[in-house]
């Protein structure tokens, strides 16, 4: 079975311009996430969705980010105007949020490096 | 809320050698517990799981048992191999809370 499938997995952009990146969630799961890690703040949560809709977005670091659901199978996360702090690995998980013991499943991430 | 507590990095051993990273966690209720293991470049991997008291969470040699009276889920191995030098993470979600609740990750190297 494919996993959670996150485009592109790298993208170097110049500062100022707008970056989208790309979440394919598992078929059958009903949530899904995307956190941010760095090696000064580890693994953060940014937003998750249940069902398509945004149930908790209080990791969002600032305006210029959002990120969207439009359907069960996939999620766009969007930095605009990007900084050069943006400089991360943001991965996408999905679950299925029926029962607790479900884990999530990450994708490989997309490191993103703004200059 | 929800808290995870993870033994601070990093741990060097030698090939075959034991392994134990600690992990603590603070929740209500009866929450999933979790390991989940990240290989250079790669995303998080589940590791083992268990989900209720006295539950062992096993796999790839791995192990982790439930405790509840401690609010413990070590992750132990018994010789560990240079191929499992990762960052490992203990997770718990609890409740009817869709979150995962991560500590900070413990990055283990293994010299042959």
């Amino acid at each position: 079975d494919a996993g959670v499938i996150q485009s592109p997995r790298h993208e170097v952009t110049e500062m100022g311009q707008e970056v989208t990146l790309r979440c394919k969630p598992i078929s059958g799961h009903n949530s899904l996430f995307w956190y941010r890690q760095t090696m000064m703040r580890g693994l953060e949560l940014l937003i998750y969705f249940n069902n398509n809709v945004p149930i908790d977005d209080s990791g969002m670091p600032e305006d210029r980010f959002s990120a969207k659901m439009p359907n069960a199978s996939f999620s766009t996360l969007k930095i605009q105007p990007s900084e050069p702090r943006d400089s991360a690995v943001y991965f996408c998980a999905s679950s299925f949020s029926g029962e607790k013991n479900q884990p999530q499943h990450f994708g490989d991430g997309t490191r993103l490096s703004i200059l | 809320g929800n808290s995870v507590t993870q033994m601070e990095g990093p741990v060097t051993l030698s090939e075959e050698a034991f392994l134990t990273i600690n992990c603590t966690y603070t929740a209500t209720g009866y929450p999933s517990l979790f390991w989940y293991v990240q290989y250079p470049g790669e995303g998080l991997q589940l590791l083992l799981k268990a989900t209720k008291a006295d539950d062992k969470g096993s796999n790839k040699g791995f192990e982790a048992t439930y405790r509840k009276e401690t609010t413990s889920f070590h992750l132990e191995k018994g010789s560990v191999q240079v191929s499992d030098s990762a960052v490992y993470f203990c997770a718990l979600r609890g409740g009817s809370n869709y979150k995962l609740t991560f500590g900070k990750g413990t990055l283990l190297t293994v010299n042959p």
